[in-house]
C-alpha cells in the first residue's frame, strides 16, 4: 500500500522566518509528487515534481525531490501571515487501467504569527 | 476559466439518511475524482472516472456509497444510508489527462455532518 508521511504535523513560526516542510513516501511505480496548499477550502496546486534534484520555484516557495531517498521538501522563505495553511504532499503512481488517483499525507498545519 | 464546482457546500443529516453531492469539473477535463477528507487527515481517493467510465473504485465502500458520471461531464456521489463516520469533506477534482501527468484541480468541497 502506498504511503506518504509528512513532518512536522504542525508548526508555529514568526513572520519573516524560513520554514522547511518534509514529505517522505513509499510507493510502487512512482510517477510524481505534488504539493498543495489548503486553507479553508479547496487544496490549491503548488508544485509537481517528477525528477530528482531539480528545484521548482515560485516566488518565496521552492521544492525539490530526492527519488533515491524517497523524500521531498517544501521551503518557504520570508514567511507571511497569508502563508498560514495546511500544506499537503501527495504522490501519484503508474497503475494499470489508467488509475492515477493521488495518495496524500496528513498535511503540515503551518501557523505564521505576526 | 471556471474552476471545479460543487454543491451543496454544507449538509447536515441524521444517521441512516441518504445524501447526494454534485460536481461539475473544469470544462474539457476528461478525468474526475471524488476524495473523502476526514478532519485531520489528507484526502483519500474514493473513485476515479475517465469520461463516463469508472477507472478505479477500489476504495469506495460500495455497500453504501455510489457514484455516477452518466454523460461524461458532471458527477453525483451518493451515500445511503449514512453513518456517523461518514462525516467529512467530500472533494471533487478533475484533470486534463493525459497531458496533465497527475496534476489535479480541486473544488471547494461539501462538508457533511452526520448526527
Amino acid at each position: 500500500e502506498d504511503k506518504v508521511v509528512q513532518s512536522p504535523l504542525s508548526l508555529v513560526v514568526h513572520e519573516g522566518d524560513t520554514v522547511t516542510l518534509n514529505c517522505s513516501y513509499e510507493v510502487t511505480n512512482f510517477r510524481s509528487l505534488l504539493w498543495y496548499k489548503q486553507e479553508k477550502k479547496a487544496p490549491t496546486f503548488l508544485f509537481m515534481l517528477t525528477s530528482s534534484g531539480i528545484e521548482k520555484k515560485s516566488g518565496r516557495l521552492s521544492s525539490i525531490l530526492d527519488k533515491k531517498e524517497l523524500f521531498s521538501i517544501l521551503n518557504i522563505t520570508a514567511t507571511q501571515t497569508g502563508d498560514s495553511a495546511i500544506y499537503l504532499c501527495a504522490v501519484g503512481a503508474y497503475s494499470g487501467g489508467g488509475a492515477d488517483g493521488l495518495t496524500f499525507g496528513k498535511g503540515t498545519h503551518l501557523i505564521i504569527q505576526p | 476559466e471556471a474552476g471545479v464546482a460543487q454543491s451543496p457546500r454544507y449538509k447536515i443529516i441524521e444517521k441512516r439518511q441518504s445524501v447526494a453531492f454534485w460536481c461539475n469539473p473544469i470544462s474539457g477535463h476528461a478525468t474526475l475524482y471524488w476524495y473523502q477528507q476526514i478532519l485531520g487527515q489528507g484526502p483519500k481517493l474514493l473513485i476515479q472516472f475517465q469520461n463516463n467510465g469508472v477507472v478505479d473504485d477500489s476504495q469506495l465502500p460500495k455497500d453504501r456509497f455510489s457514484a455516477e458520471r452518466l454523460k461524461g461531464v458532471d458527477s453525483t456521489l451518493k451515500i445511503q444510508p449514512a453513518k456517523l463516520e461518514d462525516s467529512a469533506v467530500y472533494l471533487c477534482a478533475s484533470s486534463k489527462r493525459p497531458t496533465s501527468a497527475g496534476e489535479q484541480y480541486f473544488g471547494p468541497g461539501t462538508r457533511l455532518t452526520v448526527t
